[in-house]
């Protein structure tokens, strides 16, 4: 199956530097892929949509100016967070659509931030 | 807006029991609906994905339905096994592939 591989898988930092987190598709190509948060025993809120080749769109309430993506290839997203603080403490999950596999969307493993 | 609700928010059944786990959303102009599966600090696993145009899908000991017009999905999970616990979400796309998920099932099979 249509595997997405997420990276790192957890991660712990002080307040005020920066995290990458790296969404990959590994055996097909996503022209879109999305970046979620997680709260603990909460559900996924979709943080923003990424375009392959242009900018990404972000949801309400979500500060593209905070969590910067970029979706260099059809491969590959990544989800920086920037001058981190606790509050952004969180799980992130991406996750990309094949549209070769009926449009099924395979998620990442996770990447769960702890800003100290 | 889009609201997905899930219905028990928590779940604990002894082993071999049949389950049915419940989703409903208020706006029934959905694309598709997806069931996850999501276990503790991990990522989700598709299980099931049925077209707006399907009413039912079945995999293994997994059957989800689904009505549209009323805005309703159920998932049945056959003869559980302690291996099925974990975090069930569904979530409904309306064509443009951003997801909404629901609030989620967290389903303990006890041994």
């Amino acid at each position: 199956g249509a595997v997405v591989s997420q990276h790192p898988s957890w991660v712990i930092c002080k307040s005020g530097t920066s995290v990458k987190i790296e969404c990959r598709s590994l055996d097909f190509q996503a022209t879109t892929m999305f970046w979620y948060r997680q709260f603990p025993k909460q559900s996924l809120m979709l943080m923003a949509t990424s375009n392959e080749g242009s900018k990404a769109t972000y949801e309400q309430g979500v500060e593209k100016d905070k969590f910067l993506i970029n979706h260099a290839s059809l491969t590959l997203s990544t989800l920086t967070v920037t001058s981190a603080h606790p509050e952004d403490s969180s799980f992130y999950i991406c996750s990309a659509r094949d549209q070769g596999r009926f449009e099924k969307l395979f998620f990442g493993s996770g990447t769960q931030l702890s800003v100290l | 807006k889009q609201e997905v609700t899930q219905i028990p928010a928590a779940l604990s059944v002894p082993e071999g029991e049949n389950l049915v786990l419940n989703c409903s959303f208020t706006d029934s102009a959905i694309y598709n609906l997806q069931w996850f599966r999501q276990d503790p600090g991990k990522g989700l696993t598709s299980l099931l994905l049925i077209q707006s145009s399907q009413r039912e899908q079945t995999s293994g000991r997994l059957n989800a339905s689904l009505d549209k017009s009323s805005g309703r999905s159920t998932l049945y999970i056959a003869a559980s096994q302690p291996g099925d616990s974990a975090t069930y979400l569904c979530a409904v796309t309306s064509g443009t592939y951003k997801y909404i998920f629901g609030t989620g099932t967290r389903l303990k099979v006890l041994a």
